[in-house]
């Protein structure tokens, strides 16, 4: 079966060091793969996304992912945090005709 | 462009009573889905359709039926709502017939079951 784990709920970093946010997905092929991220009272977005061009994503704001496909995971990472991050984030996967969201994980900022 | 539109906003229900959330898109895209969210729970896919005259059920397909007549609407019926719909329901849409491009999400609408 196909699933997404995002492994943690919350995460709390200081402005200006690094993000970290963690997904793995189980997946009987080479799927897409996808980070969205929706602000407080707001739709989603999408950050960026894989379709097996290149392992290292680059999307929106400054954030990237790397596909490791060995470790089945697709970890979001920034250089920087910035207070604007502040949000709630998904990481998703689409086996067939589907979309299977992770249960995502919420950034919060410290100044 | 609109985009995706979603009505209403907000919507209070007491417990039996039926609905119809609306969805609306103006970008000619093939694919398009309904979510419930819930806290701690991310998003969960009720229903979705690749095309005009296409639906078929998602994870959580229970209580809800939808249709697709035509490629720019696609609403979702609630039959008897349940104090257990309480929810923040997004419509979303993406190009094709496939759900590997970007997807394009509603406002959201806030329904309360009471």
């Amino acid at each position: 079966a196909q699933s997404v784990t995002q492994l943690d709920s919350h995460v709390s970093v200081s402005e200006g060091t690094p993000v970290l946010l963690r997904c793995n997905y189980s997946s009987s092929y080479s799927p897409s793969l996808f980070w969205y991220v929706q602000h407080p009272n707001k739709g989603l977005q999408l950050l960026l996304k894989y379709t097996s061009a290149a392992t290292l994503v680059k999307g929106i704001n400054g954030f990237e992912a790397e596909f490791k496909k060995s470790e089945t995971s697709f970890h979001l990472t920034k250089p920087s945090a910035h207070m604007s991050d502040a949000a709630e984030y998904f990481c998703v996967v689409t086996p067939y005709d589907k979309i299977i969201f992770g249960k995502g994980t919420r950034l919060h900022i410290l100044p | 462009n609109a985009g995706v539109t979603q009505t209403p906003k907000f919507q209070v229900l007491k417990t039996g009573q039926s609905m119809t959330l609306q969805c609306a898109q103006d970008m000619n895209h093939e694919y398009m889905s309904w979510y419930r969210q819930d806290p701690g729970m991310g998003l969960r896919l009720i229903h979705y359709s690749v095309g005009a005259g296409i639906t078929d059920q998602g994870e959580v397909p229970n209580g809800y039926n939808v249709s697709r007549s035509t490629t720019e609407d696609f609403p979702l019926r609630l039959l008897s709502a349940a104090p257990s719909q309480t929810s923040v329901y997004f419509c979303a849409s993406s190009y094709s017939g496939s759900p590997n491009y970007e997807q394009y999400f509603g406002p959201g609408t806030r329904l309360t079951v009471t």
